[in-house]
């Protein structure tokens, strides 16, 4: 089975802080993947990333920048967080495009 | 651009009806893959079903189908008997196949509550 790990399930942080979540795959996926989930808005693509060092603004990508140095790690930083980044945030991952994509356990963040 | 549209936003059932979530899309894509996710209360997204757009034929998995109708846009998902188990929100989405084709567009969800 694959495995979409996200390095903390609740995080609190205050406004200004620079942030960091981590996600990590073990199937040796491509592409990877940071939504954020709001109620009423969905799941919203924030970057993907289809190789090492190769990322791609989704969405919203306003606040927010992404690492990709190994293929199995995919971090999202906030660079100054802010009240409005307060949100659940999904990472996934899949093996190819058009293939489902696989998702970790979220990070519920909170900026103070 | 796509889109993909789940208008209930939230439905209750009593355990053991039948009930059917819909999804319309929108894309300009001849080539397309659609999809279905439930998220329990435990939060992580489970992939349920992906369908490609030269695919018409329904698909019965124990309880769950699917409808797929390319001719209203629609690709409506099933659940017979309901149970307590199936209370989550459920995601629609899709995959074109042009450019942004790696991205997944996701309706809003439709939350189920099966209330037993």
């Amino acid at each position: 089975d694959v495995k979409v790990t996200q390095s903390s399930r609740y995080l609190v942080k205050r406004t200004g802080e620079k942030v960091f979540l981590e996600c990590v795959q073990d199937m040796d996926h491509e592409n990877m993947f940071w939504y954020r989930q709001d109620p009423g808005l969905g799941l919203r693509l924030i970057y993907f990333s289809y190789d090492v060092k190769m990322k791609e603004k989704g969405d919203i990508p306003e606040g927010y920048s992404v690492s990709r140095e190994k293929k199995e790690r995919f971090s999202l930083i906030l660079e100054s967080a802010s009240t409005n980044q307060t949100s659940m945030y999904l990472c996934a991952s899949s093996p190819t495009a058009y293939q489902p994509q696989h998702f970790g356990d979220g990070t519920r963040l909170s900026i103070l | 651009a796509q889109k993909v549209t789940q208008a209930q936003t939230e439905i209750s059932v009593v355990e053991k009806e039948d009930v059917t979530l819909d999804c319309v899309y929108e894309t300009r894509d001849t080539t397309y893959y659609l999809f279905w996710y439930k998220q329990p209360p435990s939060g992580e997204l489970v992939f349920l079903i992906r369908r490609n757009s030269f695919d018409e034929q329904n698909e019965i998995s124990g309880r769950y189908s699917w409808n797929f109708q390319k001719s209203t846009s629609s690709f409506n998902f099933t659940i017979t008997a309901s149970q307590v188990v199936d209370s989550a929100v459920y995601f629609c989405a899709l995959s074109g196949t042009g450019a942004g084709s790696y991205q997944l567009t996701f309706g809003k969800g439709t939350k189920l509550s099966v209330i037993p």
